[in-house]
C-alpha cells in the first residue's frame, strides 16, 4: 500500500468523449507524475506537477492537460478520445524530486 | 526512441534459484535506476534503485548492479520464490521530473 490512490478504477468512454482521472496524494508528497500504461509496453511519461505548476511533459499532445491542487492532489484531463487512448493511466508521487516515485493502483480507461 | 529496453519478455525460473532481470539504457546522462515491480490490478511498486556512483545496491534477496560503461542494469533476485511471480520494470531518470520505463519482464517462479 503506497497511500497513493485512484479513481475511477474503471471507465469506458465513447471516441470524442471527454474524461477526468483523479490521483490523491501520499502525505508529504507535493509532486505528481502522469504515465499511460498500454498493454504490453511500460509506463509512458505524460506530464509532472511540482506545487501546482507543470514541471516537465512527454510526447502527448494538449488534449492531455492536468491539474494539481492546493493539498497535491491531481487531474488528468484528456480531450476528444481516441480509440488508442484506451490504456491504463497511472499517477505516481514523490516529494520534490526525490528519485522514487509511488504508484497508485491506475484507471483502466477503455474508449470504444 | 525507446530510452530503456527490456529484451526479456518473459523469464522462468525454478523455486531457490537465481532470477537475472536485464535492462539497457541509451543515454549516460541518466544518473538514478530503478526497478519495480507490479502485480496484475495494481500499480508498479518500487523495489530497489541505485544511484549512478555505485555499482551495486542490496536489499535482502534483491541486488541491483549497474555497469555505466555498457549502460547496462541487471536486478538479481536470490533466492527466488514463487510470490515474486510478477512483472518487473526498470527505469531511470536524471532529473527526478522525468522517468523512463522499459517495456518489463514477465518473471514466473515455478515452486
Amino acid at each position: 500500500e503506497t497511500g497513493v490512490t485512484q479513481s475511477p478504477t474503471h471507465l469506458i468512454k465513447t471516441r470524442g468523449q471527454q474524461v477526468t482521472l483523479r490521483c490523491s496524494s501520499q502525505s508529504g508528497h507535493n509532486t505528481v507524475s502522469w504515465y499511460q500504461q498500454a498493454l504490453g509496453q511500460g509506463p509512458q511519461f505524460i506530464f509532472q506537477y511540482y506545487r501546482e505548476e507543470e514541471n516537465g511533459r512527454g510526447n502527448f499532445p494538449p488534449r492531455f492537460s492536468g491539474l494539481q491542487f492546493p493539498n497535491y492532489s491531481s487531474e488528468l484531463n484528456v480531450n476528444a478520445l481516441e480509440l488508442d487512448d484506451s490504456a491504463l493511466y497511472l499517477c505516481a508521487t514523490q516529494r520534490g524530486a526525490e528519485e522514487t516515485q509511488y504508484f497508485g493502483p491506475g484507471t483502466r480507461l477503455l474508449v470504444l | 526512441d525507446q530510452q530503456v529496453k527490456q529484451n526479456s519478455p518473459s523469464l522462468s525460473v525454478q523455486e531457490g534459484r537465481i532470477s537475472i532481470l536485464n535492462c539497457d539504457y541509451t543515454n549516460s546522462m541518466f544518473d538514478y535506476f530503478l526497478w519495480y515491480k507490479k502485480y496484475p490490478a495494481e500499480g508498479p511498486t518500487f523495489l530497489i534503485s541505485i544511484s549512478s556512483i555505485k555499482d551495486k545496491n542490496e536489499d535482502g534477496r534483491f541486488t541491483v548492479f549497474l555497469n555505466k560503461s555498457a549502460k547496462h542494469l541487471s536486478l538479481h533476485i536470490v533466492p527466488s520464490q514463487p510470490g515474486d511471480s510478477a512483472v518487473y520494470f526498470c527505469a531511470v531518470t536524471n532529473t527526478g521530473n522525468q522517468f523512463y520505463f522499459g517495456t518489463g519482464t514477465s518473471l514466473t517462479v515455478i515452486p
